[in-house]
């Protein structure tokens, strides 16, 4: 089946590590995104790609890190210097962003750091 | 101001109840706009794009006002099954960033 898949489903972390979430899709799409959302709140832009081999920042950026080396994959790496990495993690993909056409997203990642 | 704002609610209404949610967004450049629905710790799922003709689909109406710069979903004859975050996504024209409101939280009770 087509669809966008992201892996590992609950991921926890100790302090100080790095952790990668994955982010896959099978849909043939350019653009790939990750988005953060913290309880209760909406969902925030932390990195966008519209193309392969090209990413660009969203609003929160800071302390993550990302690759965009084949099409269908959109890896996003935690990193320590992410002061509050504790969220659930949201991977969506489209056709394009000037598509006009709606975005799929995965399952998510809930990261706990303990 | 942030780029795409709703009101966080939550709308608690009965069932069968009509209600409208409203998203303004600041950037005049955005080109496409949708209504997704969350329910609680799920991924948001596409419930109507707005066009800006307006657009129906069953229970639920979607309409985009340009010049006010707001996009607006009213639900009519509200279900149990309705309960849910109603996110608000503008793509921003300029750049092609999928921007999220916060969302508005609706309950439907008995």
């Amino acid at each position: 089946d087509g669809g966008i898949t992201q892996s590992p489903k609950y991921l926890f972390r100790k302090e100080g590590q790095n952790v990668t979430l994955s982010c896959e899709q099978n849909l043939n799409h350019d653009a790939m995104y990750w988005y953060r959302q913290d309880p209760g709140q909406g969902l925030r832009l932390i990195y966008y790609s519209q193309i392969v081999n090209d990413f660009q920042k969203g609003d929160i950026a800071e302390g993550y890190s990302v690759s965009r080396e084949k099409k269908e994959s959109f890896p996003l790496t935690v990193t320590s210097a992410q002061k509050n990495p504790t969220a659930f993690y949201l991977c969506a993909s489209s056709t394009g962003p000037h598509m006009n056409t709606e975005a799929f997203f995965g399952q998510g990642t809930r990261l706990t750091v303990v | 101001r942030k780029e795409v704002e709703q009101d966080p609610g939550p709308f608690n209404v009965p069932e069968g109840a009509t209600v409208a949610f409203n998203c303004t967004y600041s950037n005049s450049a955005s080109q496409s706009f949708f209504w997704y629905r969350q329910d609680c710790r799920k991924e948001p799922k596409l419930l109507m794009s707005v066009y800006s003709s307006g657009n129906e689909d069953g229970r639920f109406t979607a309409q985009l006002n340009r010049a006010s710069q707001y996009i607006s979903l009213l639900i009519r004859d509200s279900k149990l099954s309705d309960s849910a975050t109603y996110l608000c996504v503008v793509i921003a024209g300029n750049t092609g960033k999928l921007i999220f409101g916060q969302g508005t939280t609706l309950q439907v009770k008995p």
